[in-house]
C-alpha cells in the first residue's frame, strides 16, 4: 500500500463548477499537508499549505485535513479553464522531514 | 517570493556526456534544496537532499556516482548527469525549503533532459 493514495484521474467538469480533490494517507505521523497544481511541462507552484486538522480558504481555494480519518482534500469553486493542470497532493511528519507526493490528480476544465 | 529558478529548461545531450542542471532560490536563503524525477503519469521521485556545505544524502537505488550535486551557497545547488544514456532521460525537478518551521517546498520548473 502506498503511503498517499490520489486518484489519477482525469476529472473533467464544466465551467463554474465546484472541483473537489482528495488524497488518502496512511502514516499517521503527517502533520503537514499541500496542496501544489502542476500545468504540463511545468514544476509544481504551492497553492495551499497546512498544519495538522482543519480548514484553510485562499481566494476560491478551500483545503481540508481530516487527520482522524487520514484525509485530506482540496476544493476549487467556480472553475476557470485555466484551473486545468494535474493537482498534487503532499505531506510530511515534520517541517524540515522528507516531504511524499501522491501521484497527482488530472483536472480538465471544459469551457 | 520563494521563486526557484531553474535552468535549462530543455537539454539535449548525446549518450555518453554529462550535463549540468542549475538550481537557484531567487528570493530566500535555501537550507536544503531536493532534487525530483518525474515520469510520465507518475509522482515525483525523490533523488536527493542536498544541504548547503554539506554531501548530499541520495534516496536508496540512486546513483550518487551518475548524479552528481553540489550545493556550494544558499542559493545555488547543481545536479550533474554524468555519462548520461538514454534511459536517464526524464524531466528533473528542484526544489528548495527556506528556514524556520513550517516552511513548504518552493518548485523550480524543471528541466526536460533528452538524451539521444
Amino acid at each position: 500500500q502506498k503511503e498517499v493514495e490520489q486518484d489519477p484521474g482525469p476529472l473533467s467538469v464544466p465551467e463554474g463548477a465546484i472541483v473537489s480533490l482528495n488524497c488518502t494517507y496512511s502514516n499517521s505521523a503527517f502533520q503537514y499537508f499541500m496542496w501544489y497544481r502542476q500545468y504540463s511541462r511545468k514544476g509544481p507552484e504551492l497553492l495551499m499549505y497546512t498544519y495538522s486538522s482543519g480548514n484553510k480558504e485562499d481566494g476560491r481555494f478551500t483545503a481540508q485535513v481530516d487527520k482522524s480519518s487520514k484525509y485530506i482534500s482540496l476544493f476549487i469553486r467556480d472553475s476557470q479553464p485555466s484551473d486545468s493542470a494535474t493537482y498534487l497532493c503532499a505531506m510530511s511528519s515534520g517541517g524540515y522531514q522528507k516531504v511524499t507526493f501522491g501521484t497527482g490528480t488530472k483536472l480538465q476544465v471544459i469551457p | 517570493g520563494a521563486v526557484v529558478s531553474q535552468h535549462p529548461s530543455r537539454v539535449i545531450c548525446k549518450s555518453g556526456t554529462s550535463v549540468k542542471i542549475e538550481c537557484r532560490s531567487l528570493d530566500f536563503q535555501a537550507t536544503t534544496m531536493f532534487w525530483y524525477r518525474q515520469f510520465p503519469k507518475q509522482s515525483l521521485m525523490l533523488m536527493a537532499t542536498s544541504n548547503e556545505g554539506s554531501k548530499a544524502t541520495y534516496e536508496q537505488g540512486v546513483e550518487k556516482d551518475k548524479f552528481l550535486i553540489n550545493h556550494a551557497s544558499l542559493t545555488l545547488s547543481t545536479l550533474t548527469v554524468t555519462s548520461a544514456h538514454p534511459e536517464d532521460s526524464s524531466f528533473y525537478i528542484c526544489s528548495a525549503r527556506g528556514a524556520g518551521d513550517p516552511s513548504p517546498l518552493h518548485f523550480g520548473n524543471g528541466t526536460r533532459l533528452t538524451v539521444t
